[in-house]
């Protein structure tokens, strides 16, 4: 099993939709959790980190479910501009490591 | 302004010759880290490291090696060891555990 796993989609949404991603990870020790998203050919920007309570920013939430060792990730009233590869981070703990999933690929329509 | 910086952006260079990617950052991060991502492809952890002067092998070391000898720079070395080394190389650093990355603009190396 995978340390993190993602479904890579592709999601094909309706601007103005709402949709949302899971992730899933192996280690249950791990402690932090982030999002990422990436634009084609360019670095992994930070959207947001995880904390245990859910946080929110603006149109994004995300949750964390330890029991069942998943994040999420719901995107409401998407935007052309959300277009973009989301990235699932885990620091499954120990020495620092960041493991990252492979990602889902999400294209909003107009 | 604060950030990390790679360079260069693109590199290109024949087969069987060594090269080497810069990083370098000015976060005053204990922790940096290099990973390769291939095209669709996620990232994978070659080296990181959490103090001057130490480093470890992540999960595809073979045919690459850094060096940590400041707290700002975390050269990676691409030698001719390295079968595959056309990829989208990315450095990142992190203040500490538990906290989140920040990376670098990504150099796009292509051997030839």
């Amino acid at each position: 099993r995978k340390e993190v796993e993602q479904d890579p989609g592709p999601f094909n949404v309706p601007e103005g939709a709402t949709v949302a991603f899971n992730c899933t990870y192996s280690n249950s020790a791990s402690q932090s959790f982030f999002w990422y998203r990436q634009d084609c050919r360019k670095e992994p920007k930070l959207l947001m980190s995880v904390y245990s309570s859910g946080n929110e920013d603006g149109r994004f939430t995300a949750q964390l479910n330890r029991a069942s060792q998943y994040i999420s990730l719901l995107i409401r009233d998407s935007k052309l501009s959300d277009s973009a590869t989301y990235l699932c981070v885990v620091n499954p703990g120990g020495a620092q490591k960041l493991v990252f999933g492979q990602g889902t690929r999400l294209t909003i329509n107009p | 302004d604060g950030g990390i910086t790679q360079s260069p952006k693109y590199l290109f260079r024949k087969e069987g010759q060594n090269v080497t990617l810069s990083c370098e950052q000015n976060l005053n991060h204990d922790a940096m880290y290099w990973y390769r991502q291939d095209p669709g492809q996620g990232l994978r952890l070659i080296y990181y490291s959490q103090i001057v002067n130490d480093f470890q092998k992540g999960d595809i070391a073979e045919g690459y090696s850094v060096s940590r000898e400041k707290k700002e720079s975390f050269p990676l070395t691409v030698t001719s060891a390295q079968k595959n080394p056309t990829a989208f190389y990315l450095c990142a650093s992190s203040s500490g555990v538990w906290t989140e990355a920040f990376f670098g603009q990504g150099t796009r190396l292509t051997v030839v």
